[in-house]
């Protein structure tokens, strides 16, 4: 199994710029979650899914989109980047909402300039 | 809110040391989780705590899980070079809610 993957690794936008964050399990788990980590915050979440066709918001959704069209993949939409997007993102997955272990992917660092 | 408060903000100890860390909320959570993560990686659940007052280790980890549901702590005993990272606390009701990060020095 790859587990969780995550592409790109890195990436530099232009603010006003939309792009598309890549993330795939292999696991077969039907929760998946989004987070950015800024230094001095942890992680936050953003937005989250229990099963495909199925997503709600988390902690701060504002400027992003996301959909959940299959079990494995769930991507994550930035409509018009901003400079207070600049963070690292990382994708989770687990069994269930209930289950006990997400499992991160590698991140992807982002700079919007 | 559900904001986790997480000290201390950073540890340097000698290796062999015992290391402890907490997060305490104003809110209750039905499930306490410790991470940590590792420099450019994601991260990685070390314990997860189901049940108020439960206490479970890991290894040379131990975590418990506060009576209250609004606090939990890790302990790391005689600590290794390896142990370096940062540790994050979670804590799981409607979402997860992260503390802000231990940053974890060993030195040798």
């Amino acid at each position: 199994n790859a587990g969780v993957t995550q592409t790109p690794k890195f990436q530099v936008l232009k603010t006003g710029q939309s792009m598309t964050l890549q993330c795939a399990q292999d696991m077969n788990h039907e929760y998946m979650s989004w987070y950015r980590q800024d230094p001095g915050m942890g992680l936050r979440l953003i937005h989250y899914s229990v099963g495909a066709g199925i997503t709600d918001q988390g902690e701060v959704p504002n400027g992003y989109n996301v959909s959940r069209s299959t079990t494995e993949d769930f991507p994550l939409r930035l409509l018009s980047a901003a400079p207070s997007q600049t963070s690292v993102y990382f994708c989770a997955s687990s069994y269930a909402w209930g289950g006990h272990e997400q499992y991160f992917g590698p991140g992807t660092r982002l700079t919007v300039t | 809110g559900q904001q986790l408060n997480q000290s201390p903000q950073s540890m340097f100890i000698q290796e062999g040391e015992d290391v402890s860390m907490n997060c305490t909320s104003s809110s209750i959570f039905n499930t306490w989780l410790w991470y940590k993560q590792d420099p450019g990686e994601g991260p990685v659940l070390l314990i997860a705590l189901y049940k108020a007052g439960e206490l479970t280790s890991n290894g040379r980890l131990t975590a418990q899980f506060g009576i209250t549901r609004k606090d939990s702590f890790l302990n790391i005993s005689a600590s290794i070079p390896s142990d370096v990272g940062i540790y994050f606390c979670a804590g799981r009701k409607d979402d997860m809610r992260f503390g802000a990060g231990t940053r974890l020095t060993v030195k040798p």
